[in-house]
């Protein structure tokens, strides 16, 4: 059974739509992260949560820890948005990131 | 900004020899990170490294892998004898605590032929 599953995994939008991913975990976590996989393979963190929300430009991201449930908005969506966004959460005991499978995101202009 | 830089970008190898690849992780962090991703899967944890010792590994870090801080700033894995299913994109990480926003280097894509 995976530790950390997202949804969907491939989501198709037209430029200026509102994007959501989502991830349930089954694991008791201390934190969960939100990173970004672009076609070269570099990954990039976008946020690390551990309760409520946070925004970052055009990019939301909440977590209900009762839930184990979290998700990324992205408002008003750009071709450059395009890539792979990966839920990865850090174990309440252990020093490691257990990643999901990743939703990869094309937004067409 | 700082950034964790790993070397070199791609490795072709064959199948049995011996691999080492380099990450320098951001300055003033104390916890450091190997990850695999082997094409089309997810990324998987490789192992954990704090004050200078391993403090985490999974059950694909195993004889054939290790891991060296060899000066304070370099931090090494490497492979012995390398199989075909090593073959996969391999990343170091850094983070200033053990729960902290993780950096991630561009990755070393290691073929093994």
């Amino acid at each position: 059974k995976n530790e950390v599953e997202q949804s969907p995994q491939n989501l198709t939008a037209q430029e200026g739509e509102f994007i959501t991913i989502n991830c349930s975990y089954s694991v008791g976590i201390s934190a969960l992260h939100w990173l970004q996989q672009h076609p070269g393979g570099g990954i990039v963190s976008l946020f690390m949560l551990s309760s409520g929300k946070k925004k970052h430009g055009r990019l939301i991201a909440t977590i209900n820890i009762q839930e184990k449930h979290s998700s990324l908005h992205i408002t008003a969506s750009h071709p450059r948005d395009s890539a792979v966004y990966i839920c990865a959460v850090d174990l309440e005991y252990g020093n490691k990131l257990v990643f999901g499978a990743g939703t990869i995101l094309r937004v067409k202009s | 900004e700082p950034e964790v830089t790993q070397t070199p970008s791609h490795q072709v190898t064959q199948m049995g020899q011996e691999v080492i690849l380099r990450c320098v992780p951001i300055s003033n962090h104390l916890y450091f990170y190997w990850y695999r991703q082997i094409l089309g899967q997810k990324v998987e944890f490789l192992v954990s490294f704090y004050n200078n010792e391993i403090s985490e590994k999974s059950e694909i870090f195993d004889d054939q892998f290790s891991v060296e801080r060899p000066d304070g700033s370099n931090f090494t894995l490497k492979i012995r004898s390398t199989k075909l299913e090593d073959s996969a994109m391999y990343f170091c990480a850094s983070g200033a605590g053990r729960v902290a926003e993780a950096f991630f280097g561009q990755g070393t894509r290691l073929t093994v032929v």
